[in-house]
């Protein structure tokens, strides 16, 4: 069965720190890449994804990702944060199978916390 | 703008009752999705539908049940709540791309549910 790691639970950094958020996924087949985002009481919304093409994706924000076939992963990042980028990250796998058809596979989460 | 709306914010119940969280989307999406969300676990997949009367299990079915009577609506059930139950509930629909991908999926405000 597929899987999707994050490697931090937890960040803590200073505004106009850099943030790069870790992602690894376990299928080896074709997939697609989700990045979402929760900020505190609000409900889950998309920050990027990759489908095909150009592996380097810019969102919103001002967040970008990087899909990295041979190493599984689909870091993100940002340059500089902003106090209003603290929130919960999520990554999420969808694999082009049959087994794995109209499912995604989300990743534990990462807290980001941005201090003033 | 895609919108999601899940009945209830918040809902407590007592062990042993049946609970009803229903979910309806606006955008004529085929595929419907619930998700439970824990800290520490990320999202996991209960159950997904994609199409009127159709459903799959997702990666934690047990207790659960759902129903799709209507393209707008995604309703799921839970026979005999239990403690372990509590939890924060998603819904999500998405459609299908133009390549016959899976598009992005859009997310409710959750249903916060503890089950005393």
């Amino acid at each position: 069965a597929q899987s999707v790691s994050q490697h931090n639970h937890h960040v803590i950094l200073s505004e106009a720190a850099s943030l790069e958020l870790g992602c690894n996924y376990s299928y080896g087949g074709t997939v697609n890449l989700f990045w979402y985002v929760q900020y505190p009481g609000q409900h889950l919304q998309l920050l990027l994804k990759y489908f095909s093409g150009d592996p380097l994706v810019k969102g919103i924000k001002g967040f970008e990702a990087e899909f990295i076939k041979s190493k599984f992963s689909f870091n993100l990042r940002k340059p500089s944060v902003q106090w209003s980028d603290t929130a919960e990250y999520f990554c999420a796998v969808n694999a082009e199978t049959t087994d794995s058809w109209g499912k995604f596979q989300f990743g534990a989460g990462t807290q980001v916390v941005v201090t003033p | 703008d895609v919108k999601v709306t899940q009945s209830s914010r918040y809902l407590v119940k007592r062990t042993g009752e049946k609970v009803f969280l229903e979910c309806v989307q606006d955008m004529d999406h085929e595929n419907m999705f619930w998700y439970r969300q824990d800290p520490g676990l990320g999202l996991r997949l209960i159950y997904f539908s994609y199409d009127v009367k159709m459903k799959e299990k997702g990666d934690i079915p047990e207790g659960y049940s759902v129903s799709r009577e209507k393209k707008e609506r995604f309703s799921l059930i839970l026979e005999s709540a239990s403690t372990n139950q509590t939890s924060m509930y998603l819904c999500a629909s998405s459609s299908w791309g133009l390549a016959g991908d899976q598009e992005t999926q859009y997310f409710g405000p959750g249903t916060r549910l503890l089950v005393l």
